[in-house]
């Protein structure tokens, strides 16, 4: 079957940095997305990475391993805005999108 | 703002009561997806149409219907209406990449 694996929680520190994992395994591979989802809102597209490496977009960077189906989002400089849940989503074979069931975020001053 | 609209905001019904939500997409998109959402859960995937055509289903209830008309708006049906199925519905749409996604539609039934 098909699955996206992400940790349900994390904690950090405004000005911090955090690293969100995730792990999937897909019928095929088209591309991996990052969507931020503040509570009661619509999830906003962050990141697209379709070949392994680094994809830096200001505060917000994304990483992936193709061999690992692996990925991870990493946030600098974290500001209170950030609390939110991050969604992990693989787009497969058929060019459908699997998601994750999304990290919450919480920040602490 | 995304450029995908849905109405409405809120829906507040009863059990066994039929609803109808609806989603525009952006300007030029052909596909639209729709996605219910329950309170601290993640998305799930319902059914996408591609220029009026339905295109893939996920988790979509036999209560539950969908359509795309030639403007290529979407409506989502809701049927039978159970405590279950409040949630939020989102629609998006893409065109290459990338998901845009409206700002969905809160149902509670009661």
């Amino acid at each position: 079957g098909q699955n996206i694996d992400q940790p349900t929680e994390m904690t950090a520190t405004e000005g911090a940095i955090v690293q969100i994992n995730c792990t999937y395994q897909t019928s095929g591979f088209n591309g991996l997305f990052w969507y931020q989802q503040h509570a009661g809102e619509a999830p906003t597209f962050l990141s697209y990475n379709v070949l392994d490496g680094l994809e830096e977009k200001g505060r917000f960077s994304s990483f992936l391993s193709r061999s690992k189906g692996y990925s991870y989002l990493l946030l600098k400089e974290l500001q209170m805005k950030d609390s939110a849940s991050y969604l992990c989503a693989v787009r497969d074979s058929n060019y459908q999108l699997i998601w994750g069931a999304g990290t919450k975020l919480i920040i602490k001053p | 703002d995304s450029g995908v609209t849905q109405t409405p905001k809120h829906l507040i019904t009863a059990t066994g009561q039929r609803v109808t939500l609806r989603c525009s997409p952006r300007s030029g998109d052909l596909s639209v997806y729709w996605y219910q959402q329950s309170l601290d859960q993640g998305l799930q995937f319902l059914i996408q149409y591609y220029n009026g055509e339905e295109r893939a289903k996920g988790n979509i209830l036999e209560r539950f219907s969908a359509q795309q008309f030639p403007d290529l708006h979407s409506e989502l049906n809701l049927s039978s209406l159970e405590l279950g199925d409040s949630a939020l519905y989102f629609c998006a749409s893409h065109l290459e990449s990338e998901q845009y996604f409206g700002p969905g539609t809160r149902l509670t039934v009661t």
